[in-house]
């Protein structure tokens, strides 16, 4: 079974800093999906962004971008200058590519706090 | 404006009794899932559905029951079965486009009393 794990439960940023989010996953699939979401104060998921395996170049929207490593199933965030309403929780999550392949396995979330 | 809708934001349940969460999306979707968060446990899969009239249970379907009647709804029932059913409940939708993301509606936060 496909497994994502996010083994930084809590992490803190300086205001305009560089912090780096973590995640691992297991899976036995070669080709599939992997996404970023960030869940703010109000709780809505919003999507950070998204990489798709078959893909070697590394994803970026804008102060966000991606570290895919294949091979080590592992799939880092890195927030780049660091904002207050960066604060939220981001969850890794990941889905097989193929027809029929709905379901989404999340971690558990990483809490990232920014500070003034 | 398209986007997922969830109702109520706030619901208060005594033990024992049955409780339907709405969750309405005009993106025209086919699928849709509802989640269960919990502090620590990220979002686990309850129920999910790829088209009208077709569901399937997630990882931890037992004590609830959806519906799928319409494309654009997917109504969510916690029953009296559902032995800890506080919790934060999320309804997402999705084309059918593969590497779509979800998207996710405001939540509903359940509180059993």
């Amino acid at each position: 079974a496909q497994t994502v794990t996010q083994s930084q439960p809590e992490m803190s940023v300086q205001e305009a800093e560089t912090v780096t989010l973590s995640c691992t996953y297991d899976t036995s699939e070669s080709d599939y999906y992997l996404f970023w979401y960030k869940q703010p104060p109000s709780r809505q998921m919003i999507l950070v962004i998204r990489q798709e395996a078959y893909k070697q170049q590394n994803a970026t929207e804008n102060r966000f971008s991606v570290n895919f490593q294949k091979a080590a199933k592992s799939f880092s965030l890195k927030i780049s200058d660091s904002q207050l309403g960066d604060a939220a929780m981001y969850f890794c999550a990941y889905r097989a590519r193929g027809s029929g392949t709905y379901k989404y396995i999340f971690g558990t979330g990483t809490r990232l706090k920014v500070l003034a | 404006d398209g986007g997922i809708t969830q109702s109520p934001k706030y619901l208060f349940r005594k033990e024992g009794q049955n409780v339907t969460l709405s969750c309405e999306q005009n993106l025209n979707h086919d699928a849709m899932y509802w989640y269960r968060q919990d502090p620590g446990q990220g979002l686990r899969l309850i129920y999910y559905s790829q088209i009208v009239n077709d569901f399937q249970k997630g990882d931890i379907a037992e004590g609830y029951s959806v519906s799928r009647e319409k494309k654009e709804s997917f109504p969510l029932t916690v029953t009296s079965a559902q032995k800890n059913p506080t919790a934060f409940y999320l309804c997402a939708s999705k084309v059918t486009i593969s590497y779509n993301e979800q998207f996710f509606g405001p939540g509903t936060r359940l509180t059993v009393l």
